[in-house]
């Protein structure tokens, strides 16, 4: 079974400055897909950024970008120039490309950023 | 789109009782998924469907839990008798074949006193 972790229960920032979160899985699945989702104190779940396993190429989306090391089997969120609107919790999930659609989750990354 | 709809939003009933929650994907999604989250054991996936058909239950606690989809706009997840350990966030995720993404919802929190 695919597990993730999340080392770090809980990161802060300044405003305006870069920040990492880690996520380790583990997989004998060679194809999938890896995720970061967010959760404001609303409780929504959003989906911040994806990578296809497949992919070399690390995904980014405006502030937000991954380092995607797939043999080590490490996938870490950088956010930079951190807003006060980032703060929540962060969540790492794991899909495999075939068969399973489930999410498996990461026990997520507390981020308060501080103004 | 209205996004993944739940109902209720907040649950608060007395152990002993039976629970009911509700579900209604996004149209024309054919995945629905019902995820628990709670302190200990984080989010975890309890089942999903695909086109109405229960594939995966390994995830459901104990005959307690139980989840329905009669038809494609709609689901239950149904708890009874409810216990004091079944407090949690309880959401639902709705996604499209051949699409990466799953769209939850604003989830409903459960209370069993």
């Amino acid at each position: 079974a695919q597990t993730v972790t999340q080392s770090q229960p809980e990161m802060s920032v300044q405003e305006a400055e870069t920040v990492t979160l880690s996520c380790t899985y583990d997989t004998s699945e060679s194809d999938y897909y890896l995720f970061w989702y967010k959760q404001p104190p609303s409780r929504q779940m959003i989906l911040v950024i994806r990578q296809e396993a497949y992919k070399q190429q690390n995904a980014t989306e405006n502030r937000f970008s991954v380092n995607f090391q797939k043999a080590a089997k490490s996938f870490s969120l950088k956010i930079s120039d951190s807003q006060l609107g980032d703060a929540a919790m962060y969540f790492c999930a794991y899909r495999s490309a075939l068969g399973a659609q489930k999410l498996v989750f990461g026990q997520g990354t507390r981020l308060t950023i501080n103004p | 789109d209205a996004g993944v709809i739940q109902s209720p939003r907040h649950e608060v009933t007395e152990m002993g009782q039976e629970v009911t929650l509700r579900c209604k994907p996004i149209s024309g999604h054919d995945y629905l998924f019902w995820y628990r989250q709670t302190m200990m054991r984080g989010l975890e996936l309890l089942i999903y469907f695909n086109n109405n058909v229960p594939i995966d239950d390994s995830g459901m606690p104990e005959d307690r839990f139980s989840a329905k989809m009669p038809n494609a706009s709609f689901s239950t997840l149904k708890i009874q008798p409810s216990e004091p350990r079944d407090s949690a966030v309880y959401f639902c995720a709705s996604a499209v074949q051949g699409s990466y993404e799953q769209y939850f919802g604003p989830g409903t929190r459960l209370t069993v006193t």
